[in-house]
């Protein structure tokens, strides 16, 4: 098993494109899970998906934001109309544990918007 | 609601000297308490975690930590500095009950480690 894998690595978008990123979890893990890490920050919890279910989405996941995880496999996490304010690290991670902890990260989304 | 403090945004220790990363945790409920190291560009790894075992927890790479619940700490600790540890690293905490699978993290600390 390679890990999780986020594709792209970098993405250097304009104001108002749309992005979507893909994240690949580890094969066993039913728990997917996206964040955000604006600089200087610690990462901040944006959604938790449960096999194919999304079960919480953050305040922070406006309504230009929208994740998917069809059939419980891979993710994908789309941005419309992107602003500059979405410029950050977007991490995905997976875990087969309820409690936090089993959690693997992916090296991350780094997003830009000009 | 449950959060992290993190004193010190950046900590600068020479090669050899004790690692010492503060962290203060706020939590109603017995917290699972986490150290989390990332290098740049780079996602998360995991150092250690506490789980209401052990009050002191051994990770990976020589870290350990001290769950003091009377201080709320959970202070990262290595008693000798290496160049490779230069990082940053994050402490984090589970909200528990209903969103236990929910990691709060601190602000962050970079360690900067001189020759």
């Amino acid at each position: 098993d390679t890990g999780v894998s986020q594709d792209p690595r970098h993405k250097i978008t304009k104001r108002g494109q749309n992005v979507t990123f893909r994240c690949d979890p580890i094969s066993e893990h039913n728990r997917l899970y996206w964040y955000r890490q604006t600089l200087g920050q610690g990462p901040e919890f944006l959604t938790y998906f449960q096999n194919e279910a999304q079960l919480e989405k953050s305040r922070l996941l406006s309504d230009r934001f929208s994740a998917e995880r069809p059939k419980g496999s891979f993710s994908t996490l789309e941005i419309q109309r992107t602003e500059q304010g979405d410029s950050a690290m977007y991490l995905c991670a997976s875990s087969s544990d309820p409690n936090g902890y089993g959690y693997t990260f992916g090296s991350g989304t780094r997003l830009t918007v000009v | 609601a449950q959060s992290v403090t993190q004193l010190g945004s950046h900590v600068s220790v020479s090669e050899g000297a004790l690692v010492l990363l503060r962290c203060n945790y706020s939590s109603s409920v017995p917290p699972y308490l986490f150290w989390y190291v990332q290098y740049p560009n780079q996602g998360l790894q995991l150092l250690l975690k506490y789980t209401s075992a052990a009050t002191l927890v051994k990770g990976i790479n020589g870290f350990e930590a001290e769950f003091k619940k009377s201080e709320t700490s959970f202070h990262l600790t290595k008693p000798s500095a290496h160049m490779s540890d230069a990082a940053e690293y994050f402490c984090a905490v589970t909200p528990g009950g209903d969103s236990s699978y929910k990691l709060i993290f601190g602000s962050g600390t970079r360690l900067l480690v001189r020759p």
